[in-house]
């Protein structure tokens, strides 16, 4: 069965420091890769997805995520938050074939300090 | 199209009473999914449809939680009965399968007393 591991629970950030939050999925299949964001109060919004080509994604408001597929992972990054970007991020990882279940980790809280 | 509708956006019930959450999905989109959010658990998927088929219940908790699909308009989540334990926010989110993307409803906010 697929899962996703989300290793960073809360992280505490200032304005302008980078950001790399960790996901790792287990699935030996041809997958789909999805960084969503859930501001407080809000429903979950996509930031960026992977499904073929190239490995480095880019998002919106400035976030990129990079696939690298012997590690199975899919990192997301921003060179420089800001404090907006305040939310929880959840990765997610779908089947590429078949039914295509989505499956997300538990999310990282991310405060931004100003 | 005006997106995932969900309804209630907030509810509130006594412990042992049943509860039914309400989900209008995108027109068209085929594949929808039940998810529940906790601060412990973060998002779990409970169940989700394709065409209106039920295809994996098995994050569906306990014998208390059904979701039907009776019509590619509306879907529904029931607990019957609800326990405190049941407290949290319920998302339905939509699929097409020619698309990559889920797109989410604004959620369920479930406080069982």
């Amino acid at each position: 069965a697929q899962s996703v591991s989300q290793h960073n629970h809360h992280v505490i950030l200032s304005e302008a420091a980078s950001l790399e939050l960790g996901c790792n999925y287990s699935y030996g299949g041809t997958v789909n890769l999805f960084w969503y964001v859930q501001y407080p109060g809000q429903h979950l919004q996509l930031l960026l997805k992977y499904f073929s080509g190239d490995p480095l994604v880019k998002g919106i408001k400035g976030f990129e995520a990079e696939f690298i597929k012997s590690k199975f992972s899919f990192n997301l990054r921003k060179p420089s938050v800001q404090w907006s970007d305040t939310a929880e991020y959840f990765c997610a990882v779908s089947e590429n074939t078949g039914f295509q279940k989505l499956v997300f980790g538990t999310g990282t809280r991310l405060l931004v300090s100003p | 199209d005006a997106g995932v509708i969900q309804s209630p956006r907030h509810e509130v019930t006594e412990m042992g009473q049943e509860v039914t959450l309400r989900c209008k999905p995108i027109s068209g989109h085929d594949y929808l999914f039940w998810y529940r959010q906790t601060m412990m658990r973060g998002l779990e998927l409970l169940i989700y449809f394709n065409n209106n088929v039920p295809i994996d219940d098995s994050g569906m908790p306990e014998d208390r939680f059904s979701a039907k699909m009776p019509n590619a308009s509306f879907s529904t989540l029931k607990i019957q009965p609800s326990e405190p334990r049941d407290s949290a926010v319920y998302f339905c989110a939509n699929k097409d399968s020619g698309d990559t993307e889920a797109f989410f409803g604004q959620g369920t906010r479930l406080t069982v007393v």
